[in-house]
């Protein structure tokens, strides 16, 4: 199994919504990710969960929460989003910290988002 | 300068060509370097590591030059299927992989 699943595969939420992005892998990657990717644009580095504990927060608005209940589940809550926060959200694994380690990362097939 | 750059084409050649891309990188204390591909509307996944001796898969070459701070990716033959968006990765600064912004390939009959 080297899958990293991602739920919702869509979603369309109002400005006032509170919603939640969820994101599982069963490799025992130790390290999980989430990235922003808008069109035509790189994925963008959000958060970095390394041992289930928040290692890197690249300035990101409260708005965006995210939260990791185990070594295998990694959530991202949304509230009071922006259009502009519609984009692709990417979550991936890793089995250590991969910019430490030279691993390789394993995306899940993201969350196309649209804030109406 | 950006951590990381890439021409981001589009690079349009015939099937059977052989196209290349170059990647370049600020941060001289890079250790880690990727190459993965996106095809459209998909997750990024990974093509090939690039290691200091330059590597080999198939039709793909990857190449490390630190001197000059740019690695490298080769295709050989090329295939329809190669067509796809080559985002080249590089650990930065705060030790983080950082996307380059990508280079697209288009593979025509």
């Amino acid at each position: 199994d080297t899958e990293v699943t991602q739920t919702p595969k869509h979603l369309v939420m109002g400005m006032t919504n509170k919603k939640s992005l969820k994101c599982e892998q069963h490799m025992g990657h130790r390290a999980m990710y989430w990235y922003k990717q808008k069109a035509k644009k790189p994925p963008e580095l959000m958060f970095v969960y390394s041992y289930e504990k928040l290692s890197i927060n690249e300035s990101v608005p409260s708005r965006f929460s995210p939260e990791c209940p185990n070594s295998s589940l990694l959530n991202l809550h949304l509230h009071a989003l922006q259009p502009e926060d519609s984009a692709l959200y990417l979550c991936a694994s890793s089995p250590a910290p991969a910019a430490a380690t030279n691993e390789k990362l394993f995306f899940g097939s993201g969350t196309q988002l649209s804030v109406l | 300068r950006k951590e990381v750059e890439q021409d981001p084409g589009p690079f349009n050649v015939p099937e059977g060509a052989t196209v290349a891309f170059n990647c370049t990188y600020s941060n001289s204390a890079s250790q880690s370097f990727f190459w993965y591909r996106q095809d459209c509307r998909k997750e990024p996944k990974l093509l090939m590591s690039v290691y200091s001796s330059g590597n080999e898969d198939g039709r793909f070459t990857a190449q490390l030059n630190r001197a000059s701070q740019y690695i490298s990716l080769l295709i050989r033959d090329s295939k329809l299927s190669d067509s796809a968006t080559y985002l080249c990765v590089v650990t930065g600064g705060g030790n983080k992989l950082t996307f380059g912004t990508g280079t697209q390939l288009k593979v025509e009959l």
